[in-house]
């Protein structure tokens, strides 16, 4: 069974394209947590969020709790954004995606 | 630096010979938790510990031991190590739980 469901699981931008990453959830949760993994492998935690959006320089999160979605946003990507984004949900314990591989040209 | 640190960073091993992955954060976090990621499977939970002496197991914790006798260090023990733990294992810290986790550079294991 998953828990979590990204979409879509690969994506190639152009640099300078607006990027959108989604995450589905099926269960009750208490928060959705995006993470970032760089092509050596280290895993770095981008946002924790529990409603609503947050925004960090070019990188957007948002939750709708009715709809167990969340989304992703990178403006004006770049060729730096390539990484594999995943997608995590804690209720009692850590449930995540498979990951979105994204390669943005130059 | 504030940061969660694992040793080895790679390890080839044989099935069977019992071995001992490290964890260790300087943050005086009390959350800390063991994964492993397999291509086609994303990240999964071995065992967690939300604080010191308090662990328990996640979603994948057959053929694995962990033990929290002090808040910094949280090791990952193989009893008797398989092929089908063949992984990439990272650890993990926060503050409480949930919470931003800080993640170790992970662990590459091979068991042949």
């Amino acid at each position: 069974k998953n828990e979590v469901e990204q979409s879509p699981q690969n994506l190639t931008a152009q640099e300078g394209e607006f990027i959108t990453i989604n995450c589905s959830y099926s269960v009750g949760i208490s928060a959705l947590h995006w993470l970032q993994q760089h092509p050596g492998g280290g895993i770095v935690s981008l946002f924790m969020l529990s409603s609503g959006k947050k925004k960090h320089g070019r990188l957007i999160a948002t939750i709708n709790i009715q709809e167990k979605h969340s989304s992703l946003h990178i403006t004006a990507s770049h060729p730096r954004d390539s990484a594999v984004y995943i997608c995590g949900i804690t209720g009692n314990q850590f449930y995540f995606g498979t990951g979105t591989s994204l390669t943005v040209i130059p | 630096e504030a940061q969660v640190t694992q040793n080895p960073r790679y390890l080839i091993t044989v099935t069977g010979k019992k071995l001992t992955v490290t964890c260790s954060q300087n943050m005086n976090h009390e959350y800390m938790s063991w994964y492993r990621q397999d291509p086609g499977l994303g990240l999964r939970q071995i065992y967690y510990s939300m604080n010191v002496e308090v662990t328990d197991k996640g979603d994948v914790p057959e053929g694995y031991k962990v033990s929290r006798k002090e808040k910094r260090n949280f090791p990952l023990i193989l009893e008797s190590p398989s092929p089908n733990q063949t992984s990439l294992y990272f650890c993990a810290s926060s503050l409480l739980f949930p919470d931003t986790q800080y993640f170790g550079p992970g662990t590459r294991l091979t068991v042949l």
